[in-house]
């Protein structure tokens, strides 16, 4: 159990569409980062925030956004849906002591149709 | 920037028989090295990080692996593999840049197959 919780764990959209995704960590975690895992692929780092703040950025578009709020949430936010979007998003979170050993939410699997 | 290779798509092995996963890296920095696992329809589970100190770590469900930095390689291994180790295996490396902000850099993984 690592305290990371994403919703909702399935999501079917269609293409051209808006998704928001939502990750949830325990006390303590003021950072958080996003991946894209495609099919038989390993995880690809989107973005990390620390402190409501973007602080670094994969090899993703502007259409890839994100938030992060006090309270230990954030938000993935993705426009303009395209097919090859499909993909499990996972979430995962460090806390300050350093080391970037990253705990990971159980993922949310976007399809795009 | 750092890459990972994998260098075994799928390895089955027998039941109570030793394993070896096989990691390299490249970075022209410090790295930490780590080794997550991925059981179906599941996140990610860390099994194992190298930081800093012996070259040899132990993780849990009896899982270790070693850091060579001459070879750049961190190889996971377990000595006696049970059916409840069939999952996905990856490898993954970040760069010692204080915040982490370049995220984890991961490898194509690795099916680890268990066969009675």
């Amino acid at each position: 159990e690592t305290g990371v919780t994403q919703s909702p764990t399935h999501l079917i959209k269609t293409r051209g569409q808006q998704v928001t995704l939502r990750c949830s960590s325990q006390s303590g975690h003021n950072t958080v980062s996003w991946y894209q895992q495609a099919l038989g692929q390993g995880p690809q780092f989107i973005f990390q925030y620390y402190r409501e703040e973007e602080n670094g950025r994969g090899n993703f578009p502007p259409r890839f956004s994100g938030l992060q709020f006090p309270n230990y949430s954030s938000e993935l936010n993705v426009n303009a849906l395209e097919l090859d979007d499909s993909a499990l998003y996972l979430c995962a979170t460090m806390n300050d002591r350093g080391g970037n050993i990253q705990y990971f939410g159980a993922g949310t699997r976007l399809s795009v149709l | 920037a750092q890459s990972v290779t994998q260098l075994d798509s799928q390895v089955p092995v027998f039941e109570e028989a030793p394993v070896e996963l096989r990691c390299n890296y490249s970075s022209s920095v410090s790295v930490y090295l780590f080794w997550y696992v991925q059981y179906p329809n599941q996140g990610l589970q860390l099994l194992l990080k190298y930081l800093s100190g012996s070259t040899l770590v132990k993780g849990i469900n009896g899982f270790e692996a070693e850091f060579n930095k001459s070879q750049t390689s961190f190889h996971l291994r377990k000595p006696s593999v049970h059916i409840s180790d069939t999952a996905e295996y990856f490898c993954a490396v970040s760069v010692d840049s204080g915040g982490g902000a370049d995220g984890l850099t991961f490898g194509k993984g690795t099916h680890l197959i268990i066969q009675p």
